[in-house]
């Protein structure tokens, strides 16, 4: 198994700053993941963090307003640039661990972000 | 893309009532399916899975059964605990071999006592 923990775990922020949001986990993973959970929709995946590489973004997802970083394989940053009212959403890393039919995902408990 | 459609809530029940969620999937070929849930204050965490069509998955007292003849994963649970009240998601994995989870816009379950 994986626990995944976040910072912080909510914030409110004025428009136009920007925020950064760490994911830890507590074992080495495979591929590492940010979703936004805007309020009461579901799961929209951000992108995929890349251990020494640039993350591969989502359609309707840039790196210039999301930029992410991914320095070793049990930790990953990302950063909300230049908010909005509405960036406000919950924020969760996720982290996929295993191989072949052994594969389960992971979530962090979330950042809870509020964009004033 | 693969894609699944659940019903939503929010769905208020009373201790030890029958539960079900219902959760039909459009895809191509036959994708693993899941059930995710999300506590008060906590991360998603796998509830069940299937794999495979006529896949049945199982864990603390939720079922679901993987059908290929109505492109369905209904959960059930025939009879829910205050500590089930949650929000239920539904997802399947998107095509091309990605491996990525798309869910379903998720329902929030109340267990009264």
């Amino acid at each position: 198994s994986a626990v995944i923990s976040q910072k912080p775990s909510r914030d409110i922020c004025q428009r136009g700053t920007s925020l950064t949001i760490q994911c830890q986990v507590d074992s080495q993973v495979t591929m590492m993941f940010w979703y936004r959970q805007q309020p009461g929709q579901s799961l929209t995946l951000i992108a995929t963090a890349n251990q020494g590489s640039e993350a591969t973004y989502e359609s309707g997802f840039v790196i210039d307003k999301f930029p992410i970083s991914r320095p070793n394989l049990t930790f990953s940053t990302l950063t909300v640039s230049n908010m909005s009212p509405e960036d406000s959403s919950i924020y969760l890393c996720s982290a996929k661990k295993g191989t072949g039919g052994r594969v389960e995902q992971y979530f962090g408990p979330g950042t809870r972000l509020t964009v004033t | 893309g693969n894609s699944v459609t659940q019903m939503e809530g929010p769905v208020t029940l009373s201790e030890e009532a029958f539960l079900t969620i219902n959760c039909t999937y459009t895809a191509t070929g036959y994708p693993s399916l899941f059930w995710y849930v999300q506590y008060p204050g906590e991360g998603l965490q796998l509830l069940l899975k299937a794999t495979k069509a006529d896949d049945k998955g199982s864990n603390k007292g939720f079922e679901a059964t993987y059908r290929k003849e109505t492109t369905s994963f209904h959960l059930e649970k025939g009879s829910v605990q205050v500590s089930d009240s949650a929000v239920y998601f539904c997802a399947t994995i998107t095509q091309g071999g990605s491996e990525k989870l798309v869910f379903g816009k998720g329902m929030k379950l109340t267990v009264n006592p």
